[in-house]
């Protein structure tokens, strides 16, 4: 069973950086897509993006250009970076696992969650 | 990016009613989707993942069909604990996106 934990600072100020920390256990790090997903209050999920194992990442178009995501293997933990935060970021931001499925290992649902953590963007 | 569109935004159902909620994709996403259930304060489980296979341990009152464009999620005898909220995600295209929800409320 993965248990993943969400872990960082709960208020940002604008245009400075969020920074993020998803701690993995009950499974390898070298297993599934790492994700992130986020909620704003009261509104729907988008997905962020993810990273795999291997350090492949891919990212949702609107927010490539401030986001990172990396991976330390030897800590069980991958991360989130958004550069330049405004207040439409404020969300909870989940960590989550997408299945690996088929031949390609092609990334799919997600299939657990972290508990989320609320990071709100204010001066 | 793909849209996915749910209807209706919200349902007024009582317990033991069957319902059902409706996800339409803007292209045809095979059935690449998957539902998720949702309460407050809650993160998101996965319910139904290719449309229409049943996650391990969700009841199965819970069932899923449909493939292209059109998909539903039916609930057979609402229970009390299925008062929540209901989103529907494809996995066709590299950039994943969910529908706006469905408000699942007791009537």
């Amino acid at each position: 069973q993965v248990q993943l934990q969400e872990s960082g600072p709960g208020l940002v100020k604008p245009s400075e950086t969020l920074s993020l920390t998803c701690s993995v256990s009950g499974s390898s790090i070298s297993t599934y897509y790492w994700s992130w997903v986020r909620q704003p209050p009261g509104k729907g999920l988008e997905w962020i993006g993810y990273i795999y194992h291997s350090g492949i990442t891919n990212y949702n178009p609107s927010l490539k250009s401030r986001v990172t995501i990396s991976v330390d293997t030897s800590k069980s933990q991958f991360s989130l970076r958004l550069n330049s935060v405004t207040a439409a970021d404020t969300a909870v931001y989940y960590c989550a696992t997408q299945y690996c499925s088929g031949r390609n290992c092609d990334p799919t649902m997600f299939d657990y969650w972290g508990q989320g953590t609320l990071v709100t963007v204010s001066s | 990016d793909i849209q996915m569109t749910q209807s209706p935004s919200t349902l007024s159902a009582s317990v033991g009613d069957r319902v059902t909620i409706t996800c339409r994709a803007s292209q045809s996403i095979s059935s690449w989707l998957a539902w998720y259930q949702q309460k407050p304060g809650i993160a998101p489980k996965l319910l139904i993942y290719d449309a229409s296979s049943l996650q391990s341990g969700v009841p199965s009152r819970f069932s899923g069909s449909g493939s292209g464009t059109e998909f539903t999620l039916t609930i057979s005898s609402l229970q009390p604990d299925d008062f929540a909220t209901y989103y529907c995600q494809q996995y066709q295209s590299y950039s994943y996106t969910f529908g706006q929800g469905t408000k699942l409320e007791i009537k």
